[in-house]
């Protein structure tokens, strides 16, 4: 079946300029993570929802970083006024599914963020 | 919060031999270890995991144990192939009813040599 996908795959921004990065989930995966993967580094994680609702935001490094689910099954994290800093491929998994193992998290491709 | 730390950051090995590559932890809660392998400019796919009330799992060429008592857990692969190059993660959680954010390692880059 459709795993995780994500878009745009890459995006380059301007500082200052706010972007929006999609994240469409496994069909009926509750539980949605983003992560942020700087270079060379491991995944560092920034938020959860479980359906619509934000669980823990406890990750996101300020409050320029913002992300939705609305209707508990797209996603959307929203960076403004992007830094260089902000550089980074973002990365959205996707668990829980009904009747299945609830913690094997499966991921998409990511979004690979330039900001010059 | 929880703290992974992954040991080597580089690994090259000949084809057909093992490797190694070794994790901790600080929190004494986490009861879930996964292991993924991520190639270059590829999402990040889970290979193994192991729960904190199993000591060791086996699929196949790959392997991971866990010691809880000294907090630290390690992946094995035997009979490496050059298609086993790549960058491996371990990680670390805490499993709730809902979701289960994971504390990643910085990674080890392995490279099996022909």
């Amino acid at each position: 079946g459709a795993g995780v996908s994500q878009s745009p795959r890459y995006k380059v921004a301007k500082r200052g300029q706010d972007v929006a990065l999609r994240c469409d989930p496994i069909s009926g995966h509750v539980s949605l993570f983003w992560y942020q993967q700087a270079l060379g580094q491991g995944p560092e994680f920034l938020t959860y929802f479980q359906n619509e609702a934000q669980l823990d935001k406890s990750g996101l490094p300020s409050d320029r970083f913002f992300a939705e689910r609305p209707e508990g099954s797209v996603s959307t994290l929203k960076i403004q006024r992007t830094q260089q800093e902000d550089s980074a491929v973002y990365l959205c998994a996707s668990s829980l599914p009904r009747g299945g193992p609830a913690e094997t998290q499966y991921f998409g491709p990511g979004t690979r963020l330039l900001v010059l | 919060g929880e703290n992974v730390e992954q040991h080597p950051s580089t690994l090259s090995v000949q084809e057909g031999d093992s490797a190694v590559i070794k994790c901790t932890y600080s929190d004494s809660a986490s009861n879930y270890f996964p292991w993924y392998k991520q190639e270059l400019g590829k999402r990040p796919q889970l290979i193994i995991d192991i729960r904190s009330n199993v000591g060791e799992k086996k699929d196949q060429r790959i392997a991971v144990t866990l010691n809880k008592t000294a907090k630290h857990f390690s992946l094995h692969i035997t009979e490496t192939q050059p298609e086993d190059s790549a960058v491996y993660f371990c990680a670390a959680s805490i499993l709730t009813g809902g979701g289960n954010k994971l504390t990643f390692g910085t990674g080890t880059q392995l490279k099996v040599e022909l």
